[in-house]
Parts: structure tokens; sequence; C-alpha cells
């Protein structure tokens, strides 16, 4: 069975820090990762996906995420965080390209 | 653009009331999901669809029924509404063109509240 495990349920930085969001997996099979943005009283937003292309992925709004196979680790990344990033990120997993897992969320804060 | 419609943003009922959430998508996706979202605990799977009249259970199916007459549309049944079943129900559709990672495209969300 597949599992997601986000570390840290709360995540704050200040404006123009680096933003980082840990999400580790488990899973049987190779998977498919996703990261998911939800901003308040709002469904879930995709950011960005892993393709077996690249490890390095590149999201919306200045998003990234590297997928590093050994570590079982998909983490999301930010060189700057902006005010308009405070929201909750989900990271989930597919291993059938169909039902998602998610993990439990991680609600980041920016700080002005 | 995707567009996946839940018919509801916020929805009040009574315990032991039969509860509809209606979903509707607009890209002729195969699949669709109904999840629940409560603090702490991320999105849990409640029910999935992979085609009209088909369904499969998720992680946590007790207490729910589904209904999928037509391929847009997907509803989520609370048979006998409890207490337990105040959360923030959400819809998902997906593209499936076989074992590739294509997302799922999410409605704003239901809020139901049981009295």
């Amino acid at each position: 069975a597949q599992s997601v495990t986000q570390l840290g349920s709360h995540v704050s930085v200040s404006e123009g820090a680096l933003v980082l969001l840990r999400c580790n997996y488990s899973s049987s099979v190779p998977p498919y990762l996703f990261w998911y943005v939800q901003y308040p009283n709002q469904g879930l937003q995709l950011l960005l996906k892993y393709t077996s292309a690249a490890t390095l992925v590149k999201g919306i709004n200045g998003f990234e995420a590297e997928f590093k196979k050994s570590e079982t680790s998909f983490h999301l990344t930010k060189p700057s965080a902006h005010m308009s990033d405070a929201a909750e990120y989900f990271c989930a997993v597919s291993d059938n390209g169909r039902a998602l897992t998610f993990g439990s969320g991680t609600r980041l804060q920016v700080q002005p | 653009d995707v567009k996946v419609t839940q018919s509801s943003r916020y929805l009040v009922k009574r315990t032991g009331e039969k509860v509809f959430l209606e979903c509707v998508q607009d890209m002729d996706h195969e699949n669709m999901f109904w999840y629940r979202q409560d603090p702490g605990l991320g999105l849990r799977l409640i029910y999935f669809s992979y085609d009209v009249k088909m369904k499969e259970k998720g992680d946590i199916p007790e207490g729910y029924s589904v209904s999928r007459e037509k391929k847009e549309r997907f509803s989520l049944i609370l048979e006998s509404a409890s207490t337990n079943q105040t959360s923030m129900y959400l819809c998902a559709s997906s593209l499936y063109t076989g074992p590739t990672n294509q997302p799922q495209h999410f409605g704003d969300g239901t809020r139901l509240s049981i009295l």
C-alpha cells in the first residue's frame, strides 16, 4: 500500500525567504507524484506533477520539486516566498494512475 | 480548462436525513472521485468511479454510497447522516489514458454540517 508523509503541519517563513515543504512517499512501484495547493475556501489546484522525464520538476508560481528515488522524497521548494503563497499544500502519490493518496497537508504562513 | 462543479458550497442537514452531494465535470473524463477533508488528516478517498455505473470503494466508504448514471455526473449519498460526517467534501475528475500521471481536477468543495 502506498502512503505519503508530509513533515511539518505548519511552516512559517518570512517574505523573500526560501520555502521548503517536505514530502516522503512509500510505493511498491514507480510512483506518480503530485503537489497541490489549496487556498482558503477553494478546492485543490495542481502545482506540479512528476514525470519520469526529469527529476527536477517545475510548476506554477515559481515552485519546483525534486524527485529523489534513493530518499523516496519529493520535496517542494520556492526560492523566494510571496505573501500570496500562504495556503495549504498537499503532496499526493498514485501507483496506478487513478486514485491518489494524499499527505496530511502543510499550512504555509508567510510573514511580512 | 476543466471545470468541476459541486452543486452546493455550504449545506446544513439533520441527523438521520438522506443527503445528496452532486458533482458535474465538463471534460468527458472517465474517472471521478469523492474525498472528504478533515483538519490534520488531509484528503481521504471515499469512492471513485472509472466508468458509468462502475464504482469502487476507497479508504472510508462506510456510511456512504455513490451513483454514476451519466459520465459527467457523480453523486455522493449519505444514507442516514450522522454528526461524524460533518466535513468538507471534494469532488475530482481525471482523464485516464492508461498508466500515466494525469492529474485530478477538483471542485471548490461542499462544507457539510450535520446537526
